[in-house]
């Protein structure tokens, strides 16, 4: 079983729609948690960063942590056709040992049509 | 992006030959990684730096070594490539241990 699982879609959408992505985990040592966006042909980008649990908003985006569940979503409001794109979770453990090192999810593919 | 270049953007090579990708940073981050994105895996780590000569392995790192001879450049080799290893490799840096990664954008590696 992996670490972070995440569901590949394909998620279809229509401009405007509230967009739910999740991603649940296993290791419980996770304290670092992101979100990135990733268009084809090109390497992810930070979207959003957080530590241990609770809600982050940011204009469209908020990105919320239960870390007691284990689980963690992102979601889009008033979504738009530019927000077509795969979205990566990612998190870290942390601490001097980790080194920033990431286990990502296998992505969700979004598709918002018009 | 960060600033960070991945050399060559795309490379088609036969089994059995070395590879050398390249990935340089022009913003003085001190670490950097490696990672290969395959369909239904993900990204994937296959090796880091923590600091100049400092590197160690990640979670796919079988056929692979790199070096890391100044803070800007972080060179990743397949020492005899395989078809299992045709995939994009993506480089990032990052400027504390705990900041989040800035990602270049990939190589897109074939071994026929």
């Amino acid at each position: 079983q992996k670490e972070v699982e995440q569901d590949p879609g394909p998620l279809s959408v229509p401009e405007g729609a509230i967009v739910s992505l999740n991603c649940t985990y296993s290791n419980s040592a996770f304290q670092y948690f992101m979100w990135y966006r990733q268009y084809s042909r090109k390497g992810p980008e930070l979207l959003m960063y957080t530590y241990s649990s609770g809600n982050k908003e940011d204009g469209r985006f908020t990105a919320q942590v239960d870390k007691s569940s284990k689980y963690i979503s992102l979601f889009i409001r008033d979504s738009q056709p530019s927000d077509s794109a795969t979205y990566l979770c990612a998190m870290s453990a942390g601490g001097g040992t980790s080194y920033g090192k990431l286990t990502f999810g296998q992505g969700t593919i979004l598709t918002v049509h018009p | 992006d960060a600033g960070i270049t991945q050399s060559p953007r795309h490379k088609v090579t036969e089994t059995g030959t070395p590879v050398t990708l390249r990935c340089h940073q022009t913003e003085n981050h001190r670490y950097m990684y490696w990672y290969r994105q395959d369909p239904g895996h993900g990204l994937r780590l296959i090796h880091y730096s923590y600091g100049v000569k400092d590197t160690d392995k990640g979670e796919v790192s079988d056929g692979y070594s790199v070096s890391r001879s100044k803070t800007e450049d972080f060179l990743l080799t397949l020492e005899s490539a395989t078809s299992s290893q045709t995939s994009v490799y993506f480089c990032a840096t990052g400027t504390e241990s705990n900041s989040p990664l800035h990602f270049g954008n990939g190589t897109r590696l074939t071994v026929t």
